[in-house]
């Protein structure tokens, strides 16, 4: 069972400041949300990540809503380099000692010039 | 900066061969973990290491064995290829700090006829 939920995809225009959500309604009270990026023939890139507290950096700002069970990564004035699948992960951790990032599909993010 | 390297870049196998996918890090990172991406799915984990000598076994780990030699090298092992394996693989290194984040090779694209 996905234990995230995204749209496939989102549109944006270069400049504008986009919104994409992330839904993970069964989420514990231990499980980190992180978001990584990710371009054609690359692997993922790390993002930002967050607990319960929303989160800044020079690449994004989470918000965390106060249940925990949606997120939502909020891109700054996109430019085309912005471009790219967006996977919103949960990491489990497990009482011996398992641990997983669990993916999502990814919201598929255009940029028009 | 982090860096990991996979080997080789793209792979064509035949059913019943044998494959071996092979990474390297030089982050010195002690967790280092083995995805297979697929349309339609997200980033699925197929087997994890703490360290050389050591592997675990992730969601999805029939059909591969993995080898953890040394701090830097981290093998997936097909022992017999089938189609159902043709996907794209990446291979992680986790640093130390908490929570973990995950650096990820540019992967490794297997097509198994």
């Amino acid at each position: 069972d996905a234990k995230t939920t995204q749209p496939d995809s989102m549109e944006s225009t270069e400049g504008e400041t986009v919104h994409l959500p992330c839904s993970h309604a069964t989420i514990s009270g231990n499980e980190y949300i992180y978001w990584y990026r990710q371009v054609p023939l690359q692997g993922p890139e790390y993002v930002t990540h967050g607990l319960q507290q929303n989160t800044t950096n020079s690449m994004a700002f989470l918000a965390i809503a106060s249940d925990r069970k949606s997120s939502t990564l909020i891109l700054p004035h996109v430019s085309l380099r912005d471009a790219a699948v967006y996977h919103c992960i949960l990491r489990v951790f497990s009482n011996t000692g398992y641990q997983n990032f669990y993916f999502g599909k990814g919201t598929s993010l255009t940029v028009i010039p | 900066e982090a860096a990991v390297t996979q080997s080789p870049r793209n792979k064509v196998a035949v059913t019943g061969g044998k494959v071996t996918l092979s990474c390297n890090q030089t982050n010195n990172h002690n967790n280092m973990y083995w995805y297979r991406q697929d349309t339609g799915h997200g980033l699925r984990l197929i087997h994890y290491s703490y360290g050389a000598g050591s592997t675990e076994k992730g969601d999805i780990p029939d059909g591969y064995k993995a080898s953890r030699p040394s701090q830097e090298n981290f093998s997936l092992i097909l022992e017999l290829a089938t189609p159902s394996q043709t996907s794209v693989y990446f291979c992680a290194s986790g640093d130390v700090g908490f929570p973990e984040r995950l650096f990820f090779g540019h992967g490794t694209k297997l097509s198994v006829l």
